[in-house]
């Protein structure tokens, strides 16, 4: 099934340690995002990637890092510099083909830091 | 910069019944593509129905459909017939296709949807 994976679904950290997000998609998709949702907003952008060993940063881009070294996969590292990291993640992809400019989610990771 | 703004927190509907969800945005593009987000308990969030600028038409996916009012720049969803499986946070979307490959996507802060048997 093709599909959008994100693990772990729940992930428990120390404060002042880095954590990596893990996000993969069989989609054959161009794009990638990642998303970051608190209780009581919508989603905010924290970078893309339009293609692989390319990102540009969204709008909460401080206290995260990305890469794109492949086109399956995107991983999202939340460093000890972000100032409040406890929330959902959520990783979407798309293909951009002709005016086709839907995002299909992953099932999200919930990142608790204590 | 985009806002998008959906002014109903929290709705409950009886089962068959029929509800709109109210979306209003801001923006002063002309060429754009709104869309409609349902997230479930399961926190997977789902693409419901999505809508381009520049057609007349208002999209329609089977119970889901919008009306879309550029001028007045409103972009509702009708749930019609609703089901209990569409107990859900419903989310509006707007993107503005800045160029290939920067296509970014503002959200509204939610409406929770409650279907009641």
């Amino acid at each position: 099934d093709g599909g959008i994976t994100q693990s772990p679904k729940y992930l428990f950290r120390k404060e002042g340690q880095n954590v990596t997000l893990s996000c993969e998609q069989n989609l054959n998709h161009d794009a990638m995002y990642w998303y970051r949702q608190d209780p009581g907003q919508g989603l905010r952008l924290i970078y893309y990637s339009q293609i692989v060993n390319d990102f540009q940063k969204g709008d909460i881009a401080e206290g995260y890092s990305v890469s794109r070294e492949k086109k399956e996969s995107f991983p999202l590292t939340v460093t000890s510099a972000q100032k409040n990291p406890t929330a959902f993640y959520l990783c979407a992809s798309s293909i951009r083909a002709g005016t086709a400019y839907e995002q299909y989610f992953g099932p999200g990771t919930r990142l608790t830091v204590t | 910069a985009q806002t998008v703004t959906q002014s109903q927190p929290e709705m409950s509907v009886q089962e068959a019944e029929t509800v709109t969800l109210s979306c209003t945005y801001d923006t002063s593009e002309s060429n754009y593509y709104l869309f409609w987000y349902k997230q479930p308990p399961s926190r997977q969030m789902i693409l419901v129905i999505r809508q381009e600028a520049y057609k007349q038409q208002n999209a329609t996916e089977n119970r889901f459909s919008v009306n879309f009012q550029k001028a007045a720049k409103s972009f509702s969803l009708k749930i019609s017939d609703s089901q209990l499986g569409d107990t859900a946070m419903y989310f509006c979307a707007f993107m503005k296709p800045l160029n290939f490959g920067n296509e970014k996507l503002t959200f509204g802060t939610g409406t929770r949807l409650t279907i009641i048997p």
